[in-house]
């Protein structure tokens, strides 16, 4: 089944506490994103990569990092956790970036930082 | 600078009736629009997506028109059920705007039985 894997699905942590969050695609898409979403502000990109090895900041990446070594996984770093990165995370894909692919989204990670 | 709107008030019909869901953008020329839908806690799913040159798609009992000069997307969902009871986004793109989908805040559609 085509789908994006998102893991954990629920993640409690203390500030400063590193922490990352798995987003892996059996689709062979090129393009992978992560976004944020919180009430009344929707869906933010925080970063988002074009192939392997190739990465850009989106709308909200300040406390984030990203990797992309393979074509399948794209995983977000948050190295130092603070309450305001509490939301609802989600990692989505396509098979290229343009306007006519769609996103295939993951089913979210919801991430409280306390 | 950009913007993308969608009712944030919730739309409530009974079941049956037609539900049209609103997407106004300014500031903006996108190349295409999507439709998707999100249940609560879950990721959102892919529905529809229509070029700038397109004036309408249809999908089943869903239809998307895309109106530039209004600046405006219409989803319509007819003989609507409360199994489409859900939040509807739109997104939006430019063709010269890489890397980016910008979404609207999305309308949570309630249909009752």
């Amino acid at each position: 089944e085509a789908q994006v894997t998102q893991n954990p699905r629920y993640l409690i942590t203390v500030t400063g506490k590193k922490l990352t969050v798995t987003c892996s695609q059996n689709m062979n898409h090129e393009y992978m994103s992560w976004y944020r979403q919180d009430p009344g502000l929707g869906l933010r990109q925080i970063y988002y990569s074009m192939n392997v090895e190739v990465t850009d900041k989106g709308d909200v990446p300040e406390g984030y990092k990203v990797s992309r070594k393979e074509k399948r996984n794209f995983p977000l770093i948050l190295e130092s956790p603070s309450p305001n990165q509490t939301s609802l995370y989600f990692c989505a894909s396509s098979s290229q970036d343009r306007g006519n692919s769609p996103l295939h989204f993951g089913n979210g990670t919801r991430l409280t930082v306390t | 600078s950009q913007k993308i709107e969608q009712n944030s008030e919730a739309l409530n019909i009974q079941e049956g009736k037609t539900a049209t869901l609103t997407c106004n953008y300014t500031n903006y020329s996108p190349a295409y629009l999507q439709w998707y839908r999100q249940d609560p806690g879950r990721g959102p799913v892919f529905l529809l997506l229509i070029r700038e040159n397109e004036k309408e798609k249809r999908k089943e009992r869903l239809k998307v028109t895309f109106d530039t000069t209004l600046k405006q997307s219409l989803f319509h969902i007819t003989a609507s059920q409360p199994a489409d009871s859900a939040t509807y986004l739109c997104a939006l793109k430019g063709s010269s705007n890489t890397g980016k989908l910008i979404f609207g805040q999305g309308t949570t559609l309630q249909v009752k039985p």
